[in-house]
């Protein structure tokens, strides 16, 4: 089991450009999380997933920011046009089968967004 | 989603137990309590969680109060590889997200 894969690790892009964050969950895992960590706001759920459905995106800061999950085995997280204050570590997370929250989350390694 | 109060911070020396506490007075019936660290620059790490009963597995015991207001993580014999923040939080057990607070950053020293 590789765990939840986010790449790229590290990304650095210019003010205006687009980002695209990506992330494999666990197989069979049937729910996936997106979260933001910045030192001011901490950990934040940014948008969720059931079965490739987004259940909740209230937590998506403005419209410059979509995420989509095509698949069972992939999921964006998509910004146009990027600012510097989407700096941030960037968190995927999957959690398994039933009711999401009985069960533990599963992070990946985090991509670091750095906008310059 | 309840809310959790935790100490900021914490110390404690290498090979002794670390008991972390965790108040949430506000807890509803149907939500569980969940353990979560986090090492420095890696992901959110699960631990442990509980509803009601205390539970133990291989990092750690939670202990859960029997008016289910307050909480304590147990980490028996803690090494330098723990130093980490930690994070308590409630969530129901339906479609209750885990919304992270700022945690207790605990520190194990040599």
């Amino acid at each position: 089991d590789a765990g939840v894969i986010q790449s790229p690790r590290h990304e650095v892009t210019e003010m205006g450009q687009e980002v695209t964050l990506r992330c494999k969950p666990i197989s069979g895992h049937d729910y996936l999380f997106w979260y933001r960590q910045t030192m001011m706001r901490g950990l934040e759920l940014l948008i969720y997933f059931n079965n490739n459905v987004p259940i909740d995106d209230s937590g998506m800061p403005e419209d410059r920011f979509s995420a989509k999950m095509p698949n069972a085995s992939f999921s964006t997280l998509k910004i146009q046009p990027s600012e510097p204050r989407d700096s941030a570590v960037y968190f995927c997370a999957s959690s398994p089968r039933g009711q999401g929250v009985r069960y533990g989350y599963t992070f990946g390694s985090g991509t670091r967004l750095t906008v310059v | 989603d309840a809310k959790t109060t935790q100490p900021t911070s914490m110390d404690c020396a290498e090979g002794r137990a670390a008991n972390l506490p965790c108040n949430h007075s506000t807890i509803s019936g149907n939500e569980y309590v969940y353990w979560y660290r986090q090492i420095h620059s890696q992901g959110p790490q699960y631990i442990i969680h509980g509803l009601k009963n205390n539970e133990t597995n291989e990092m750690a015991s939670l202990i859960i109060t029997e008016d289910r207001k307050s909480s304590t993580l147990i980490l028996p014999h803690a090494t330098l590889r723990d130093t980490a923040v930690y994070y308590c939080i409630v969530a129901g057990g339906s479609q209750g997200n885990l919304i992270f607070g700022k945690g207790t950053k605990l520190s194990v020293k040599p």
